[in-house]
């Protein structure tokens, strides 16, 4: 029973264009919502965060939006680059879950020159 | 430079032998994390420690041991590993259980483990 879900295995997006990795969440009690980004043979780099009071964050050419009434998180990259293809997973923390990490499968994001 | 290092990065094992995976990080941080990469389920959980000589389960701890007597060290044990355990295998640490929350983690490089 999943309770962070990333649908999408794989995305391939055209370099310049915008990539958007989706994720869905069935906990209503989490307060965090966090990026993380996922290099072949390293270990995954924070990207950006969200709190649940928000609906929005930007950091750069990354912004994740929150949609609280239909629990689902975006992340937005504009442009996308080459530097961008990376696995990307979606977590959550909440104090059900100890303010652990609750984390999604994954989106392999794949930008095409 | 600030780093989580794990060892070994890859190691093939037999079922029942006793293994110890380490992670050190240099960065004086409170809290520590092993997590479980499986293909589809993303990471999981396995233990981890708000500091000294404090740790407690993730969702997944059956099988695993871990012990927190120094800041800087949290070693993952596997007293009796079994196929199910062949996994790639993360240590993570955090200024604090907060930071980790909300915030950032900072990932060793993984190891990879097969048990045969």
């Amino acid at each position: 029973d999943q309770q962070v879900k990333q649908n999408s295995p794989s995305l391939s997006v055209q370099e310049g264009r915008i990539s958007i990795l989706n994720c869905d969440y069935t906990n209503s009690m989490f307060d965090y919502f966090l990026w993380y980004k996922k290099y072949p043979a390293e270990g995954p780099t924070f990207l950006i965060s969200i709190s649940s009071i928000k609906d929005k964050n930007e950091d750069g050419r990354f912004t994740v939006f929150l949609n609280k009434s239909a629990k689902h998180l975006s992340l937005h990259i504009v442009p996308s680059q080459p530097g961008d293809s990376a696995v990307y997973f979606c977590a959550a923390s909440g104090k059900d879950s100890n303010y652990q990490l609750i984390w999604g499968a994954g989106t392999k994001l794949i930008i095409k020159p | 430079e600030a780093q989580v290092t794990q060892n070994p990065r890859y190691l093939i094992t037999v079922t029942g032998k006793k293994l110890t995976v380490t992670c050190s990080q240099n960065m004086n941080h409170e809290y520590m994390s092993w997590y479980r990469q499986d293909p589809g389920l993303g990471l999981r959980q396995i233990y981890y420690s708000m500091n000294v000589e404090v740790t407690d389960k993730g969702d997944v701890p059956e099988g695993y041991k871990v012990s927190r007597k120094e800041k800087r060290n949290f070693p993952l044990i596997l007293e009796s590993p079994s196929p199910n355990q062949t996994s790639l295998y993360f240590c993570a640490s955090s200024l604090s259980w907060q930071k980790a929350s909300t915030d950032t983690q900072y990932f060793g490089p993984g190891t990879r483990l097969t048990v045969l």
